[in-house]
């Protein structure tokens, strides 16, 4: 069965400064994506980037973007001048080929004015 | 265009009564997606329908946990003799299709209380 593992319950950001918030899976699957979610407290799931594993460049939204090493097993996202908007609670999740989402447990990420 | 929408946003009831959730997903999405948010967790899948059929319910919990979509559109989860321990953030999300390149939207959620 696949997991997903977020070993960083909480993580702060000074604003306009960049944080990295780390994810680890395990799969094995070689057909599955990767999806990064952001919670705010209004309790609605909003995508924030997402990454094929298939493709080996990392993906990129802006200021989201991500460091995918398949061989690790390891998606982390990276957000850069973070802005006050970006606190939230942070999901990584794995999805196969067809399905469900497999969440980790979260990052609540704090910025800091 | 209208996203995912749930109804109630929340939802209080006793110990041992019934519950429906109900699930609008966004128009022309074949694909919908119950899961449930414990306090501090992340989502936990419960059930997927692709169209009008259960693809996949290995989430369900017991017995106690039913969802249908009898027309492929609209989805209503349904709880018998609730107990505290189902008190949770019930998420509903759509997708185009069940393919794992579509991205999931979801909805607002109902927050369920046991008493």
């Amino acid at each position: 069965a696949q997991t997903v593992t977020q070993s960083q319950p909480e993580m702060s950001v000074q604003e306009a400064e960049t944080v990295t918030l780390s994810c680890t899976y395990d799969t094995s699957e070689s057909d599955y994506y990767l999806f990064w979610y952001k919670q705010p407290p209004s309790r609605q799931m909003i995508l924030v980037i997402r990454q094929e594993a298939y493709k080996q460049q990392n993906a990129t939204e802006n200021r989201f973007s991500v460091n995918f090493q398949k061989a690790a097993k390891s998606f982390s996202l990276k957000i850069s001048d973070s802005q006050l908007g970006d606190a939230a609670m942070y999901f990584c999740a794995y999805r196969s080929a067809r399905g469900k989402l497999i969440f980790g447990q979260g990052t609540e990420l704090s910025v800091k004015p | 265009g209208a996203g995912v929408s749930q109804t109630p946003s929340n939802k209080v009831t006793e110990k041992g009564k019934y519950v429906e959730l109900r699930c609008d997903p966004i128009s022309g999405h074949t694909a919908l997606y119950w899961y449930r948010q414990s306090l501090g967790q992340g989502p936990e899948f419960l059930i997927y329908f692709q169209g009008t059929g259960a693809a996949d319910d290995s989430g369900l919990p017991n017995d106690r946990f039913f969802a249908v979509r009898p027309e492929g559109s609209v989805s209503t989860l349904k709880i018998q003799r609730t107990e505290r321990g189902d008190s949770a953030v019930y998420l509903c999300a759509s997708s185009l299709t069940g393919s794992g390149s579509d991205t999931q939207y979801f909805g607002p959620g109902t927050r369920l209380t046991v008493l």
